[in-house]
């Protein structure tokens, strides 16, 4: 089942912050962050893999609380370079082996202005 | 980094052809690849599990019959579309990751596929 994203889009000017959140109704065993410019493949940003873990590098930061199956990732003191479109990914838990692939969400539209 | 690469980038192909997409991880070896498809504005829906060795896993609604996958390497999977019309349409794009489920995945650079 698809992940929810919201907000569907967001309009910022540069400097300012943002965030994205993601949930499911699944029980979850990873969330994905990436980030898609148009005509592109999606740029993996991170993972998160346990409840309450959070992580983050330059300015860009995201948790995963596992008793709610939600995420959210954090844009701070935006760029211009950070336009784009957001998708969190799911994995979901399995008790067999194999690998599983990701449900992403519909996305969130970011638009940076200067 | 792991490194994916997909080719080709774009391809218009004739209705009722077949197409052949290449996906590649060039610096490690995966016995899973995942083939996805991107409609414009749309988010990624994985299509199917190509696995090295084995037949694909198809996500439901997806014909095995017209999206031949093989996986004949640890470091080489293809997509075929075959008599492609225009509805198919759409972005193509593969994933592998260099790791367990405690890593990301990579993708590859994705294909243009238009029918006309």
């Amino acid at each position: 089942q698809q992940p929810v994203q919201s907000p569907q889009a967001v309009i910022l000017r540069e400097g300012e912050d943002a965030v994205i959140n993601c949930s499911s109704s699944k029980a979850l065993y990873s969330v994905h962050w990436y980030r898609q410019k148009h005509g592109e493949a999606p740029v993996f940003l991170m993972i998160l893999l346990k409840g309450g873990e959070q992580k983050g590098h330059e300015k860009i930061s995201a948790s995963f609380n596992e008793k709610k199956q939600q995420s959210s990732l954090y844009l701070t003191a935006s760029q211009l370079s950070y336009s784009g479109t957001y998708f969190c990914g799911t994995e979901r838990m399995y008790s067999g082996g194999g690998a599983d692939g990701l449900t992403f969400g519909k996305g969130t539209h970011l638009i940076i202005q200067p | 980094g792991a490194v994916v690469s997909q080719h080709p980038s774009w391809v218009i192909c004739k209705s009722g052809t077949s197409v052949k997409i290449e996906c590649r991880s060039l610096d490690f070896q995966a016995t899973t690849m995942f083939w996805y498809r991107q409609f414009p504005k749309q988010s990624l829906m994985l299509m199917a599990t190509s696995n090295e060795g084995s037949k694909a896993t198809y996500e439901q609604g997806v014909e095995k019959d017209k999206f031949l996958i093989n996986h004949a390497s640890l470091t080489l999977s293809t997509l075929t579309v075959t008599s492609a019309h225009p509805e198919d349409s759409s972005f193509y794009i593969c994933s592998a990751r260099d790791g367990g489920r405690g890593y990301g995945y990579t993708f590859g650079s994705g294909t243009r596929l238009t029918v006309v």
